[in-house]
């Protein structure tokens, strides 16, 4: 089935500095991807949808300047959660449109940020 | 904007029983209707889905029901095993657009005892 690749699993950042999460599609071309966040103990909320070789939409208060998705290629999807804070320590997982089998998420990547 | 609620938020069996949680929905557009398993730690997995134009799909142990008139699905686990202890979240495509975005419920936490 598809398959989508998310890196990294984990992360440790200062406060201040700048993370990348990426998801790569291994054998489909993605589209559309969704990036959701989820804290502990909740339900995934999405934060964006990006479709290849546009920009992307986010969900009411999410910061499109805090949390920078690119979408540049059918395979491959970018986070960028920048002068992150220990708020936004949370766990991120992405999720790409693959046609007849529906959506398939990434494994996550957990940010902590200290 | 969509509202899923999703009950009861945790549940616990004894090892062979059945498991079912609730859902309901606000959007008569809806029209895709999955359910995921989540583990700790890693990304959700489809366990099954249901389309607007379909009452009921089983898939060995696991069966979902919808009933659009009422606005609600639900998911039945039988013969419930150690394993299938996980969070379990269901979800819908309001607005019903084909791989449109999907809003979650809240999640149920299921813990199979043996």
């Amino acid at each position: 089935g598809a398959v989508v690749s998310q890196h990294p699993s984990w992360v440790i950042c200062k406060s201040g500095t700048s993370v990348k999460i990426e998801c790569r599609s291994l054998d489909f071309q993605a589209t559309t991807m969704f990036w959701y966040r989820q804290f502990p103990k909740q339900s995934l909320m999405l934060m964006a949808t990006s479709n290849e070789g546009s920009k992307a939409t986010y969900e009411q208060g999410v910061e499109k300047d805090k949390f920078l998705i690119n979408h540049a290629s059918l395979t491959l999807s970018t986070l960028t959660v920048t002068s992150a804070h220990p708020e936004d320590s949370s766990f991120y997982i992405c999720s790409a449109v693959t046609g007849g089998d529906g959506y398939t998420f990434g494994s996550g990547t957990r940010l902590t940020v200290v | 904007g969509e509202n899923v609620e999703q009950h009861p938020s945790t549940l616990s069996v004894q090892e062979g029983d059945s498991a079912v949680i609730k859902c309901t929905y606000s959007d008569s557009a809806s029209n895709y209707f999955p359910w995921y398993k989540q583990e700790l730690g890693k990304g959700p997995q489809l366990i099954i889905d249901i389309r607007s134009n379909v009452g009921e799909k089983k898939d060995q142990r696991i069966a979902v029901t919808l009933n659009k008139t009422a606005k609600h699905f639900s998911l039945h686990i039988t013969e419930t095993q150690p394993e299938d202890s996980a969070v379990y979240f269901c979800a819908d495509n309001a607005g019903g657009t084909s791989y449109g975005k999907l809003t979650f419920g809240q999640g149920t936490i299921l813990t199979v005892h043996p």
